[in-house]
């Protein structure tokens, strides 16, 4: 199937800072992305739907200035958490669409805000 | 978009064919049903897509109904290994369709 590598897996940032979470895919082209967040025991919810040379979608109740998503290429997407909180941690993961085919996950990314 | 409902848990014992059945009553006419498999910290791992009657590979078997509004993902002769949440999502078949979880079913295989 297709590969979606998500970069890094793990990282840790100090409460303030902003943290840059970037989603490729690696052997086809990806005009939509998606992300999402995890907590543990639960289900992934839906942050953002990330179209290729436009703006992101985001679900309601998700902070567009806060997380930021940038999808500049057919390949590439990232979500920057910006001013990052202790709140703000939890696992991240991204997806990419193929028609048909199904969607894509990346390995996805634990962020731990100190 | 399609809900869709799963049980929450399932257990079973090495060796044993397992069953997850998921309701999507409002699925759309262009809509596929694709399991995907979670272990803890990592993302979902793609499984089965089905449309209708019957998809096989080598890891499970879907069922799905004429009516479509419930899919069946089989694993047979579960291990140790095949421990983990379970999601059924529909909604894939045209672009910008946005993939919603459900709770997905926890499967336990026990020794």
């Amino acid at each position: 199937g297709a590969v979606v590598s998500q970069h890094p897996s793990r990282v840790i940032c100090k409460s303030g800072t902003s943290v840059k979470i970037e989603c490729r895919s690696l052997d086809f082209q990806a005009t939509t992305m998606f992300w999402y967040r995890q907590f543990p025991k639960q289900s992934l919810m839906l942050m953002a739907t990330s179209n290729e040379g436009s703006k992101a979608t985001y679900e309601q109740g998700v902070e567009k200035d806060k997380f930021l998503i940038n999808h500049a290429s057919l390949t590439l997407s990232t979500l920057t958490v910006t001013s990052a909180h202790p709140e703000d941690s939890s696992f991240y993961i991204c997806s990419a669409l193929v028609i048909p085919g199904g969607a894509f996950f990346g390995q996805g990314t634990r962020l731990t805000v100190v | 978009l399609a809900k869709t409902t799963q049980p929450i848990s399932m257990d079973s014992y090495e060796g044993q064919e397992v069953n997850i059945t998921c309701s999507h009553n409002n699925i759309a006419t262009n809509d596929y049903i694709t399991w995907y498999q979670q272990f803890p910290s990592q993302g979902p791992r793609f499984i089965i897509q089905g449309y209708k009657t019957k998809v096989t590979n080598e890891v499970a078997s879907l069922f799905i109904p004429a009516d479509r509004k419930s899919s069946t993902l089989s694993l047979p002769r579960v291990s140790l290994s095949d421990t983990a949440v379970y999601y059924c999502l529909v909604g894939v078949g045209n672009a910008g369709n946005m993939l919603t979880f459900g709770g997905g079913t926890r499967l336990m295989v026990k020794p």
